[in-house]
């Protein structure tokens, strides 16, 4: 079964910060990696596709990025609307999610 | 615009059986793969499987695979899960999803307790 270990858990953080979440792959699993933004009593949103590529609709602000097999979700100039808990999926082989990372108000 | 409606969630006993449903609408229906997906009350999200369009295939989550059963009606827009022999650790809401993971249902509450 491929792993997908996601740090941090929990990150504080600053209105106008850059932040950056990472996924590590317990396996190859190419550019099949989707990043998810949940607010409380949401369903997840889907921030970002095919490790790079920005959905519909969510804010140049955004951007994902692989090295090898780290993946991450970068916010650049934090706003208060990003506040929620994120999660990355690899669905390379089967599904499989992080943890999740908090993101929350320093 | 693409709506996902779950339903048939609520409390039920460990051992017991439930039908999970997912009526979609504003596009074909037919013409996509579909997902169910979990969240445990911790916030741990767990992938349970997928179905092709035309239901002739399906694939599970390994841990999940001999006690949940995915199918669809396509002459319905409906997308249903088949849970058997439920167990506490079952206790999450439900999610259905379209194939790309950009569209959601709102997810419906399996809550198992004696």
């Amino acid at each position: 079964d491929i792993q997908m270990t996601q740090s941090p858990s929990s990150l504080p953080a600053s209105l106008g910060d850059r932040v950056t979440i990472t996924c590590r792959a317990s396996q190859d699993i190419g550019n099949y990696l989707r990043w998810f933004q949940q607010k409380p009593g949401k369903s997840p949103r889907l921030m970002i596709y095919g490790a790079t590529n920005l959905a519909a609709g969510v804010p140049s602000r955004f951007s994902g990025s692989r090295s090898g097999s780290d993946y991450s979700l970068t916010i650049n100039s934090l706003e208060s609307e990003d506040m929620a808990i994120y999660y990355c999926l690899q669905h390379n082989e089967y599904n499989t999610f992080g943890a999740g990372t908090k993101l929350e108000l320093k | 615009e693409v709506q996902l409606v779950e339903s048939g969630g609520g409390l039920v006993q460990p051992g017991a059986s439930l039908k999970l449903s997912c009526v979609a609408s504003g596009f074909t229906f037919s013409d996509y793969w579909m997902s169910w997906v979990r969240q445990t009350p911790g916030k741990t999200m767990e992938w349970i499987g997928d179905i092709k369009y035309d239901g002739s295939y399906t694939n599970y989550a390994p841990s999940l695979k001999n006690r949940f059963t995915i199918s669809r009606d396509n002459a319905k827009s409906t997308l249903y899960l088949q849970m058997s022999n439920v167990r506490s650790e079952d206790t999450a809401t439900y999610y259905c999803t379209r194939e790309g993971s950009y569209y959601w249902g709102q997810g419906v509450m399996v809550t198992v307790s004696s």
